[in-house]
């Protein structure tokens, strides 16, 4: 079955460390996006790419590095310069310009 | 303007229609999408609509869109209990060639009573 997978579903960190989620698809998407998802403020991007070694800021890309190596793969690292990375990070991926975004599962980041 | 709003909370009971309802700003938007999140998972695409429709129906869902107010519904016929779930719409803009933007609503959470 074809679908994204983002890996660990929780992830807990001490405050000061660099942390890298991970998200694979096999669906032979070109694009591929990090949301952030807050209560109550729904999703907020946070990076995206387009094609293999392309990649653009989001919205709220302060704090966050990215990297687009293979077509399957989009990591994510949060780093210690995000003031708050605590958050429900998804990662989506869509085979066209104005096709739906498929989601994976999220990652649930804790960072005390 | 780039603002997708939704009421935060629904509530109704079993058997019941549920009306969800989304209004944005841009009015350059192409596509408009329903998404269902259940607790702790990813955001499950339910439906869409092309900014040329009026109206899309599958099965117990019934999408309305007003272009001309920018307001988005979704209506779920004969609600479930696990219809239970938060609902977001969201919007892709286009800004020409590969470039284009999926804004989402802030999401609102329907709950279903037994």
């Amino acid at each position: 079955d074809g679908g994204i997978t983002q890996s660990p579903k929780y992830l807990f960190r001490k405050e000061g460390q660099n942390v890298t989620l991970s998200c694979e698809q096999n669906l032979n998407h070109d694009a591929m996006y990090w949301y952030r998802q807050d209560p109550g403020q729904g999703l907020r991007l946070i990076y995206y790419s387009q094609i293999v070694n392309d990649f653009q800021k989001g919205d709220i890309a302060e704090g966050y590095s990215v990297s687009r190596e293979k077509k399957e793969s989009f990591p994510l690292t949060v780093t210690s310069a995000q003031k708050n990375p605590t958050a429900f990070y998804l990662c989506a991926s869509t085979e066209g310009t104005l096709s739906p975004l498929h989601f994976g599962n999220g990652t649930r980041l804790t960072v005390t | 303007g780039e603002d997708v709003e939704q009421s935060l909370f629904l509530s109704v009971r079993e058997g019941d229609s549920s009306v969800i309802n989304c209004t944005y700003t841009d009015s350059s938007s192409t596509y408009l999408y329903w998404y269902k999140q259940e607790p702790g998972a990813g955001l499950q695409l339910l439906t869409y609509i092309f900014s040329n429709m009026d109206m899309k129906q599958d099965q117990r869902l019934t999408v309305l869109l007003n272009k001309k107010d920018k307001h988005l519904s979704l209506r779920i016929a004969d609600t479930q209990t696990g219809d239970s779930a938060i609902y977001f719409c969201a919007e892709i803009l286009n800004y020409g060639g590969a470039t284009n933007k999926l804004i989402f609503g802030t999401g609102t959470l329907l709950a279903v009573q037994p």
